[in-house]
């Protein structure tokens, strides 16, 4: 079935960097995407949102990147923070499914002081 | 914190037992969605309910059933169980017609079936 993945599973990067997270999707028909941030032990936290009519999207410290020709999103995080060492989820709500999110399988984020 | 609640937080059960989950969903969400999420896995979606209605379900078997009351909570009930339903089950409650609408999530509940 569609599914969406991610490029690398892990991810660790020095205190004050800036991390890039990818993620390519296969359903064309998605028009929304949204990334998570996971903690362990918690549920996803809401980071940024995306709708298919968009390439970019900025939030505080955050950009999320959308490219439609190749199925790729992609989230930016600024001058990342230990705070930020968590698993990022990035999911998709493809246009005919109602709001039911596919998630892709996450990447960990090792943020070293 | 999402508003979101869900209880309890652990629960231990055998395999043939029945359980039911409990969710409460954010002030003014009228929308609840129960994904099922796997160790090192990302949330894999059950059901959703709107309105008191089942609006949508993921590939899981009608063992899994839902609920969701006036006041929008919900309950996710397995019957049956087996040991593969070992997870994390989370709710996540949403704002208006389902649709694309940005999902907060409870902090789940985490079921061991022995």
């Amino acid at each position: 079935g569609e599914s969406v993945g991610l490029h690398l599973p892990t991810l660790s990067v020095q205190e004050g960097d800036n991390s890039i997270i990818n993620c390519a999707y296969s359903n064309s028909a998605s028009d929304y995407f949204i990334w998570y941030k996971q903690e362990s032990g918690k549920g996803p936290q809401f980071i940024i949102d995306i709708r298919s009519n968009m390439d970019k999207r900025q939030g505080q410290r955050v950009t999320v990147l959308l490219n439609k020709t190749v199925k790729h999103l992609s989230l930016q995080i600024a001058a990342t923070q230990p705070g930020d060492s968590a698993v990022y989820f990035c999911a998709e709500n493809p246009q005919t499914s109602g709001s039911r999110l596919t998630f892709g399988e996450g990447t960990q984020l090792t943020v070293n002081p | 914190e999402t508003g979101v609640t869900q209880s309890p937080t652990h629960l231990i059960k055998t395999r043939g037992q029945q359980v039911t989950l409990r969710c409460s969903s954010q002030s003014g969400h009228n929308t609840v969605s129960w994904y099922q999420q796997a160790l090192g896995q990302g949330p894999q979606f059950i059901f959703q309910y709107y309105r008191e209605e089942e609006n949508g379900r993921g590939n899981f078997p009608p063992r899994f059933s839902g609920l969701q009351f006036p006041n929008y909570s919900s309950e996710l009930n397995v019957n049956a169980l087996e040991l593969d339903d070992s997870a994390l089950y989370l709710c996540a409650s949403s704002r208006g017609a389902p649709g694309g609408e940005k999902l907060f999530f409870g902090s789940g509940t985490q079921l061991s079936v022995l």
